[in-house]
C-alpha cells in the first residue's frame, strides 16, 4: 500500500524559497506511470494543483505559478520535492503531495493517494 | 476550464438523499472526478469518469452527467458522509478543482 509523507521547514519569510519533500513508501517512485504531484489548499478554500513529475523525471507545472515552482525526483531516497521561490502571503496553505494516475483516456491524472498535508505559513 | 459547484453549503440529516452539482465552463465529456474531504484530512477519490465508483467506495455514492453538467448523489446520508465534496476536471491541464460543497448536519 502506497503511503506519502510531506516534510518541510514550516514558516517561510516573504521573498524566500519554500522547500518541501515527499517521502514515498510502498512503491518505487521510478516504476510504473505515476504522476507525483503537489497540491495546495489555503485555509478554508479549494484545491490548486501546483505541478507533477513523472517516474522518468519529466516535470509539468501549473501556469498560474508563473514559473516559480520546481519539482524534482530523488530515486535513491524514494522522494520527490517542491521548491517555490519568491513566496508571498498568498502562498500560505496546506501543501499535499499525492500520487496521480491516468484512467481511461483522461487528459489529466486523478489522485488516488495523498499525504496528510503540511502547513506552510509565509510571514515576516 | 473553470468549475462551479452548487450549493456551496448544504444542511442535511442522516438518511437524506443529497445531490451536489458541478458545472464546467466548457465541454469536458466525462472527464470528471469527485473527491470527499473530511475535516482535517486529505481528499479521497470517490468517482472518476463522471460515474465510475472507485474501489471500496460505498454504493450509496453515484455520479452522473457529461459535457458541462455533472451531479454527485448520496442516496442515504450516513454520519461519516458529513464532509466537503470537490469535483475536478480530468480533461486537460491544469486539472482544476471546483470550490467545494460542504455537507453539514442539520
Amino acid at each position: 500500500q502506497v503511503q506519502l509523507q510531506e516534510s518541510g521547514p514550516g514558516p517561510v519569510k516573504p521573498s524566500q524559497t519554500l522547500s518541501l519533500t515527499c517521502t514515498v513508501s510502498g512503491v518505487s517512485v521510478s516504476s510504473g506511470n505515476p504522476y507525483w504531484s503537489w497540491i495546495r489548499q489555503p485555509a478554508g478554500k479549494g484545491l490548486e494543483w501546483i505541478g507533477r513529475i513523472n517516474s522518468d523525471g519529466t516535470p509539468k507545472y501549473n501556469p498560474s505559478l508563473k514559473s516559480r515552482a520546481t519539482i524534482s525526483l530523488d530515486t535513491s531516497k524514494n522522494q520527490f520535492s517542491l521548491n517555490l521561490n519568491s513566496v508571498t502571503a498568498a502562498d500560505t496553505a496546506l501543501y499535499y503531495c499525492a500520487r496521480g494516475r491516468i484512467e481511461y483516456n483522461h487528459g489529466f491524472p486523478l489522485f488516488d493517494s495523498w499525504g496528510q498535508g503540511t502547513l506552510v505559513t509565509v510571514s515576516s | 476550464i473553470q468549475l462551479t459547484q452548487s450549493p456551496s453549503f448544504l444542511s442535511a440529516s442522516v438518511g437524506d438523499r443529497v445531490t451536489i452539482s458541478c458545472r464546467a465552463s466548457q465541454d469536458i465529456s466525462s472527464h470528471l472526478a469527485w473527491y470527499q474531504q473530511e475535516p482535517g484530512k486529505a481528499p479521497k477519490i470517490l468517482i472518476s469518469a463522471a460515474s465510475t465508483l472507485q474501489s471500496g467506495v460505498p454504493s450509496r455514492f453515484s455520479g452522473s452527467g457529461s459535457g458541462t453538467e455533472f451531479t454527485l448523489t448520496i442516496s442515504s446520508l450516513q454520519p461519516e458522509d458529513f464532509a466537503t465534496y470537490f469535483c475536478q476536471q480530468l480533461n486537460s491541464y491544469p486539472g482544476t478543482f471546483g470550490p467545494g460543497t460542504k455537507v453539514d448536519l442539520k
